[in-house]
């Protein structure tokens, strides 16, 4: 099993429609959670973190169930600019070792 | 806005030689990290640092690859003996502490392309 697993994807959705990713990983110890976005050929921005029941910043809205062990990433309203990667990266050891998903491609079309 | 830099961009080398990659982290962070990008897969992660030693490795940070602080603001990769595989994007991060073992995210630098021939 894949220490860190996420959608495949390609996901393709209208401006304006509501996208959800989902993400698992299979270490138990596993201490921080983070989504971040890649845009091709670029470096990974970070997005989110997500410590605890999840958060939200604006359109996005982040999840984390540690019984499942289960990470999911919502973005509301899709923008064109929200055209990306969404990787979900999970840290432990006291977050020096930081696993990398192969992430989620979303395409927002007009 | 503080960043992390690399240079050089791209680095151009011919197999079996040495290269050294070079990255300047945030000022304020303690927790610096290098990473590869093979085009076309996932962000692999090389090598964890701290307080001047290495925290973590994968299995890919071999015998050929070395991290070094030399002074108070580079933090360099050296690759000793380039193989063709390891022609790949390859980037550094630093990043925060909040105490009780957890980080604050990573920020990342653009990359340097390494391509060897």
């Amino acid at each position: 099993r894949k220490e860190v697993e996420q959608d495949p994807g390609p996901f393709n959705v209208p401006e304006g429609a509501t996208v959800a990713f989902n993400c698992t990983y299979s270490n138990s110890a596993s201490q921080s959670f983070f989504w971040y976005r890649q845009d091709c050929r670029k470096e990974p921005k970070l997005l989110m973190s997500v410590y605890s029941s999840g958060n939200e910043d604006g359109r996005f809205t982040a999840q984390l169930n540690r019984a499942s062990q289960y990470i999911s990433l919502l973005i509301r309203d899709s923008k064109l600019s929200d055209s990306a990667t969404y990787l979900c990266v999970v840290s432990y050891t006291g977050g020096f070792k930081t696993i990398f998903g192969a992430g989620t491609r979303l395409f927002v079309k007009a | 806005e503080p960043e992390v830099t690399q240079t050089p961009s791209h680095q151009v080398t011919q197999m079996g030689q040495e290269v050294i990659l070079r990255c300047v982290p945030i000022s304020n962070h303690l927790y610096f990290y290098w990473y590869r990008q093979i085009l076309g897969q996932k962000v692999e992660f090389l090598v964890s640092f701290y307080n001047n030693e290495i925290s973590e490795k994968s299995e890919i940070f071999d015998d050929q690859f070395s991290v070094e602080r030399p002074d108070g603001s580079n933090f360099t990769l050296k690759i000793r003996s380039t193989k063709l595989e390891d022609s790949a994007m390859y980037f550094c991060a630093s990043s925060e502490a909040l105490g009780g073992g957890l980080t604050r995210g990573q920020y990342f630098g653009p990359g340097t392309r390494l391509l060897v021939l």
